[in-house]
């Protein structure tokens, strides 16, 4: 049982290059989510999906793009990378939250763009 | 969409002392307060949550306070120890929601 598997774990990209992060997970989660972390500013919610076949955006959802591929798998792609999107960043899965079910993280991916 | 709010950023204790971090949340409707730790370089991990019917919950060590009527939630970790060094996030979500949203974070450092 692996829970919550994202690859790559580090990545550098130059400007303008485009990219995917890939999420897996094996707990049979509904929910599926990628957040961005930087200092001093928390955990970020990119974007989600509450199910299969669903997708929404988080709050900072401009630069990238989201693809729920089947209920285990939800990728992170961005377009043409900036510096401005070096972070590190966590896929996440979960029962809904609203139900009082807490999501678990993934390793995380730490990100560079020069 | 909900906003929290924590404080504060950075708190040092001498190893043995207890450490308090506080959250503020703006939707009233939240139900659902998880807490992170997250140790240097390692992914967020779950250490206690508690439900918005609940008013306090403990385990071991650590312990989270409710306040709905102030809309204020509190982790309060006794006895602190080295390994406590981290960085502690709260979150927030509301009855129905699909996500949670992230206080900007507390680093805890335990001196010996």
């Amino acid at each position: 049982n692996a829970g919550v598997t994202q690859t790559p774990k580090f990545q550098v990209l130059k400007t303008g290059q485009s990219m995917t992060l890939q999420c897996a997970q094996d707990m049979n989660h509904n929910s599926m989510y990628w957040y961005r972390q930087d200092p001093g500013m928390g955990l970020r919610l990119i974007y989600y999906s509450a199910s299969e076949g669903t997708t929404d955006k988080g709050e900072v959802p401009n630069g990238y793009n989201v693809s729920r591929l089947n209920k285990r798998e939800f990728s992170l792609r961005l377009e043409s990378a900036a510096p401005s999107q070096t972070s590190v960043y966590f896929c996440a899965s979960g029962s809904p939250v609203g139900r009082g079910n807490t999501i678990y993280f993934g390793e995380g991916s730490w990100l560079t763009v020069v | 969409g909900e906003n929290v709010e924590q404080h504060p950023s950075t708190l040092s204790v001498q190893e043995g002392d207890s450490a308090v971090i506080k959250c503020t949340y703006s939707d009233s409707a939240s139900n659902y307060f998880p807490w992170y730790k997250q140790e240097l370089g390692k992914r967020p991990q779950l250490i206690i949550d508690i439900r918005s019917n609940v008013g306090e919950k403990k385990d071991q060590r650590i312990a989270v306070t409710l306040n709905k009527t102030a809309k204020h939630f509190s982790l309060h970790i006794t006895e602190t120890q080295p390994e406590d060094s981290a960085v502690y996030f709260c979150a927030a979500s509301g009855a129905g929601d699909y996500k949670l949203s992230f206080g900007a974070g507390t680093t805890v450092t335990v001196r010996a």
